[in-house]
């Protein structure tokens, strides 16, 4: 079955400092989802992007879509400690159609300190 | 409409009991999903339906496990002879399904399950 991982699991920075987590699906996507879980909170959605090679930017964040539809990434420059939290990328299946699930990445736990 | 709505919030039971859990989701979606979430890892696909229909079961999902959505509003989980490994938090999110395009999941608060 399809499967969406995540690099790093985890990753501590200061303050200030720029981070980025990357997304690798095994099958080709149709559309790729960011969402954020706070500690001891939900998934929350951030972006979806559809288009191969399509960049959006969210403020401090930059998301991207891989040209075979198969990775993206997301960018947080210069970081606060709002950021804190788990970031989720999350695919539904190329062909499968927009009613089918979306199978979520393994996360990116990331903390942040003054 | 104040958003995806389950309930309990928390469940403590002895295995082998059975445990329901409630979902209402935000009124104008059509689509629910659960999902089941441990420590450490993302939301794992359980089960989704579009109005009442279930189209889509996990087939990594035991044959304790069963979901219903009568009406196509609210929806319950029901998990027979609780077993330790089902504890975890169990997740519902409900979104609109268009004709194009992939849904956008607005997720609830989790209802999370300890078996004792």
């Amino acid at each position: 079955g399809q499967q969406v991982m995540q690099i790093p699991q985890y990753q501590h920075v200061q303050e200030g400092e720029d981070f980025t987590t990357y997304c690798n699906s095994s099958t080709t996507l149709s559309n790729i989802q960011w969402y954020k879980q706070r500690p001891g909170g939900h998934p929350v959605f951030l972006i979806q992007l559809v288009k191969s090679g399509e960049v959006k930017k969210q403020k401090r964040l930059t998301f991207q879509f891989g040209e075979a539809k198969k990775n993206s990434s997301l960018h947080i420059t210069a970081t606060q400690t709002t950021d804190v939290g788990t970031y989720f990328c999350a695919g539904s299946a190329q062909g499968a159609g927009t009613a089918s699930k979306l199978t979520f990445g393994t996360g990116t736990r990331l903390q942040v300190t003054l | 409409d104040t958003g995806v709505s389950q309930n309990p919030r928390h469940k403590i039971t002895k295995r082998g009991q059975n445990v329901t859990f409630r979902c209402d989701p935000i009124s104008e979606h059509n689509r629910l999903y659960w999902y089941r979430q441990t420590l450490g890892q993302g939301p794992e696909f359980l089960t989704y339906f579009q109005n009442e229909a279930q189209l889509e079961k996990s087939r990594l999902l035991s044959d304790r496990f069963s979901a219903e959505r009568p009406k196509g509003s609210f929806s319950t989980l029901e998990i027979q002879r609780t077993e330790q490994g089902d504890s975890a938090m169990y997740l519902c999110a409900s979104s609109f399904g268009r004709t194009t395009g992939a849904n956008v999941l607005t997720f609830g608060a989790g209802s999370r399950l300890t078996v004792l």
